[in-house]
């Protein structure tokens, strides 16, 4: 079974702060992807990576970057996090063999900036 | 750009029944890939069905099946025989076969059951 692991169920930080939130899969994805999360809006692709220090923009990356050093691991970076960033992330990954094959996500990290 | 329209924030339905909820794609693409997903309360997406654009027959995972109107762009998910565990966010999103390789979510539809 594919195994998406996200570092934090639950974070608290300030405004103002570098936020760090990581990801790492077990089944040698190619694909990684983070998403965002609100009530009302579903999922909303911020950043993804089909690499190694391959990454691209999402529809929503304005306050965001990631880093790819590794293929298990995917990292979402909030240079200085701003409450309006208060939300459900959402890490997944995928292999791009076939697109019949679903996107395998992590549990979630529920983020509240105060 | 791709778009998904689910146009059912909440529904309810009695255990046992059957309930459809709806989910209207839009793309230029000739080929594309369905899912649904279902979040409990706890927060995962567990990945329930596929739908692809070519195939001819309509998806089915046990309680789950997909009704996949090509020409009207619909793929509404059906759930026959509901159970209380049932009862979570239903998250139908597309992925088009070129291009890039990110699902593209509806805005979800609460489902409960009740008994």
């Amino acid at each position: 079974d594919v195994k998406v692991t996200q570092s934090s169920r639950y974070l608290v930080k300030r405004t103002g702060e570098k936020v760090f939130l990581e990801c790492v899969q077990d089944m040698d994805h190619e694909n990684m992807f983070w998403y965002r999360q609100d009530p009302g809006l579903g999922l909303r692709l911020i950043y993804f990576s089909y690499d190694v220090k391959m990454k691209e923009k999402g529809d929503i990356p304005e306050g965001y970057s990631v880093s790819r050093e590794k293929k298990e691991r995917f990292s979402l970076i909030l240079e200085s996090a701003s409450t309006n960033q208060t939300s459900m992330y959402l890490c997944a990954s995928s292999s791009p063999r076939n697109s019949n094959q679903p996107q395998h996500f992590g549990d979630g990290t529920r983020l509240s900036i105060l | 750009a791709q778009k998904i329209t689910q146009t059912q924030p909440g529904m309810f339905v009695q255990e046992k029944e059957a309930v459809t909820l709806d989910c209207t794609y839009d793309t230029s693409d000739p080929s594309y890939g369905l899912f649904w997903y279902k979040q409990p309360s706890s927060g995962e997406m567990i990945f329930l069905i596929y739908q692809g654009s070519y195939d001819q027959q309509n998806a089915t995972e046990g309680r789950y099946s997909l009704n996949f109107q090509k020409a009207r762009k619909s793929a509404n998910l059906v759930i026959s025989a509901s159970q209380l565990g049932d009862s979570a966010m239903y998250f139908c999103a597309m992925i088009l076969d070129t291009g890039r390789r990110a699902l593209t979510f509806g805005s979800g539809t609460r489902l409960q059951v009740q008994p």
